[in-house]
């Protein structure tokens, strides 16, 4: 069964440092892969996405992701944390259409990021 | 880019009553809609998937009786929790897909959130 792990339930970096969220899938085809950040009391942003071709990901807020398949990973860096990247962050999977599902997204249990000053 | 609203972002009823959250894609045409549940310090469950002019499908354990789901059509679809309890209460999040067209690149768009609270 298709499944996400995310291995770190809560990281603490202190600002200016660099920081990486560990994300594990486990998927039988071709993963689909995201990461979400969550404000508190708010709706999920998304960070990147992969689905194919280059496997360092760009995303917004300087983060980046690299998907490696030998690994199952797809871990989430950014090179100097700011306050402001206090949050959750939820890796996730997307199962492929080409399958015939709907296209729903397995989520991992997040990692909870706080930053200290 | 593109934008999904849930409404009311808050509400809190008495036990027995039902609630109503409306979930709407601004501007784009959702024709699947996913709802979420989400507890407290924990990650996201899916409940149910709806397909414009279509039955939803509901995971397993989530009582669809309780949970009625509309997507009745492109922008819109309705969660109304029935017959509320406390243990109901929870953070409701919806997300939006448009078709993913020939290269099968899609990805969920996502409200905001409802917080339900049943006293």
């Amino acid at each position: 069964a298709q499944s996400v792990t995310q291995p770190d339930i809560h990281i603490t970096v202190s600002e200016g440092a660099s920081l990486e969220l560990r994300c594990n899938y486990s998927y039988g085809a071709t993963p689909y892969l995201f990461w979400y950040v969550q404000s508190p009391g708010q709706g999920l942003q998304l960070l990147l996405k992969y689905f194919s071709g280059d496997t360092l990901v760009q995303g917004i807020k300087g983060f980046e992701a690299e998907f490696k398949r030998s690994q199952s990973s797809f871990n989430l860096r950014k090179p100097s944390v700011h306050w402001s990247d206090a949050a959750e962050y939820f890796c996730a999977v997307g199962e492929n259409i080409r399958g015939g599902s709907q296209g729903n997204l397995i989520f991992g249990k997040g990692t909870k990021l706080s930053v200290k000053p | 880019g593109a934008v999904v609203s849930q409404h009311p972002s808050r509400v809190i009823c008495k036990s027995g009553t039902s609630v109503k959250i409306e979930c709407r894609s601004l501007d784009f045409q959702a024709t699947t809609m996913f709802w979420y549940r989400q507890f407290p310090k924990q990650s996201l469950m899916l409940m149910a998937t709806s397909n414009e002019g279509s039955k939803a499908t509901y995971e397993q354990g989530v009582e669809k009786d309780k949970f009625l789901i509309n997507h009745a059509s492109l922008t819109l679809s309705t969660l109304t929790v029935t017959s509320a309890h406390p243990e109901d209460s929870s953070f409701y999040i919806c997300s939006a897909r448009d078709s993913p067209g020939l290269s099968y690149n899609y990805e969920q768009y996502f409200g905001p959130g409802t917080r339900l609270t049943v006293t």
